[in-house]
């Protein structure tokens, strides 16, 4: 029983366009969500986080929206770049608890 | 060092053999968790630690599995009579604060 899924495990974009990542939560007690980036043979890297009292938070090419509703958030990559290309990863914490629940990964490739 | 380090890089292991894995936080990190995560999965939750309290251990898997962490800083999990399903990659991660968890580069397993 995934509580937090990834739907789409690749995706290619051009280098310059955007790139769309998306995932789905079913727990409605989670009130935090982040976003990993991860290289091969490294640890995951974090890149953006927001909290559920917000519905967008942006840093620079990143940003990551919130849909509360419809349990789902995104991460926006604009414009991509060929360095982007890695596994990305959602994850999830519930109030109180500091435990992520991941998501399996979508992993994004920026042609250039 | 400025990040968070785990040792070895690689482990190989006969089946039924203990083996130790070894995390070192970013210092002055109050929170330290273990993940373990599969071939095309994402990190799943093991257990955590604020100091040298063990918190949660609701995600080890079966009682071969035992983390400690005794004086708040380095911690080591150990996995005792390993199994084939046991091959993984073992991540370590530590924080200060709720959110953003630093990750180390993980440990990959492999039980033959």
């Amino acid at each position: 029983d995934q509580q937090v899924k990834q739907n789409s495990p690749s995706l290619s974009v051009q280098e310059g366009r955007i790139s769309i990542l998306n995932c789905d939560y079913t727990n409605s007690m989670f009130d935090y969500f982040l976003w990993y980036k991860k290289y091969p043979a490294e640890g995951p890297t974090f890149l953006i986080s927001i909290s559920s009292i917000k519905d967008k938070n942006e840093d620079g090419r990143f940003t990551v929206f919130l849909n509360k509703s419809a349990k789902h958030l995104s991460l926006h990559i604009v414009p991509s770049q060929p360095g982007d290309s890695a596994v990305y990863f959602c994850a999830a914490a519930q109030g109180g608890s500091e435990k992520l629940v991941f998501g399996k990964g979508t992993k994004l490739t920026v042609n250039p | 060092g400025a990040g968070v380090s785990q040792s070895p890089r690689y482990k190989v292991a006969k089946r039924g053999q203990d083996v130790a894995l070894r995390c070192d936080p970013i210092s002055g990190h109050v929170s330290l968790f273990w993940y373990q995560q599969a071939l095309g999965q994402g990190p799943e939750f093991l257990t955590y630690f604020q100091n040298e309290a063990q918190l949660d251990k609701s995600g080890l898997p079966s009682d071969r599995f035992f983390a400690e962490r005794p004086e708040g800083s380095v911690s080591t999990l150990k996995i005792q009579r390993t199994q084939q399903e046991d091959s993984a990659v073992y991540l370590c991660a530590s924080s200060l604060v709720r959110g953003e968890q630093f990750f180390g580069p993980g440990t990959r397993l492999t039980v033959l």
